[in-house]
């Protein structure tokens, strides 16, 4: 079975500093994808950014990026230049290729922006 | 509507009662999803909806739990004989249809339904 860990419960970052949330998954499959999710204090998910597992580039949405490494089932989240609307939840989530397309989900880690 | 949208937003039942909660999916998505999120827990998936395939239920924490949806498009998630640990929010997300090549790959999330037994 797929599982997705997320390590740190909080993490703290100074207004436009860079911060990195740590996510590492389990899985015998070669094809997948993986994902950041954010959830603000309005419970609102919000997608951040995705990965398709069998993509060597790391995947970029303007002030977020990711660090993929495939061999090292790691998956880290980069938030560049942070913003106090950065504050919220964010969840690891990994995506089957095939078969039941359900979404396991990390803990999660919470982000705090200080001014 | 324009996205997800479920309800009741807040519902406060006593211990042993029955509740149902309604997610209305995004028009045109195939797939309907159920989560839960307890207290400063992760998302636990419960159920999976996808078109008319038998849906993969195997998150249901007990056999208390249950969910249909009806014609494709509305789900209902009914806890029976509620007990205090079901307090959570529970979340529904809806997509197009998933497939291996990349479709479906962004889920939309309600703003959840926060139950609170007590």
């Amino acid at each position: 079975a797929q599982t997705v860990t997320q390590s740190q419960p909080e993490m703290s970052v100074q207004e436009a500093e860079t911060v990195t949330l740590s996510c590492t998954y389990d899985t015998s499959e070669s094809d997948y994808y993986l994902f950041w999710y954010k959830q603000p204090p309005s419970r609102q998910m919000i997608l951040v950014i995705r990965q398709e597992a069998y993509k060597q580039q790391n995947a970029t949405e303007n002030r977020f990026s990711v660090n993929f490494q495939k061999a090292a089932k790691s998956f880290s989240l980069k938030i560049s230049d942070s913003q106090l609307g950065d504050a919220a939840m964010y969840f690891c989530a990994y995506r089957r290729y095939s078969g039941t397309y359900k979404y396991i989900f990390g803990t999660g880690t919470r982000l705090k922006v200080l001014a | 509507g324009a996205g997800v949208s479920q309800s009741p937003s807040n519902k406060v039942t006593e211990k042993g009662k029955d509740v149902e909660l309604r997610c209305d999916p995004i028009s045109g998505h195939t797939a309907l999803y159920w989560y839960r999120q307890s207290l400063g827990q992760g998302l636990e998936f419960l159920i999976y909806f996808q078109g008319n395939s038998a849906p993969d239920k195997s998150g249901l924490p007990s056999d208390r739990f249950s969910a249909e949806r009806t014609g494709g498009s509305v789900s209902t998630l009914t806890i029976q004989r509620t007990q205090q640990e079901d307090s959570a929010v529970y979340l529904c997300a809806s997509s197009h249809t998933p497939t291996r090549w990349g479709g479906g790959n962004t889920i939309y999330f309600g703003e959840g339904s926060w139950l609170t037994v007590v």
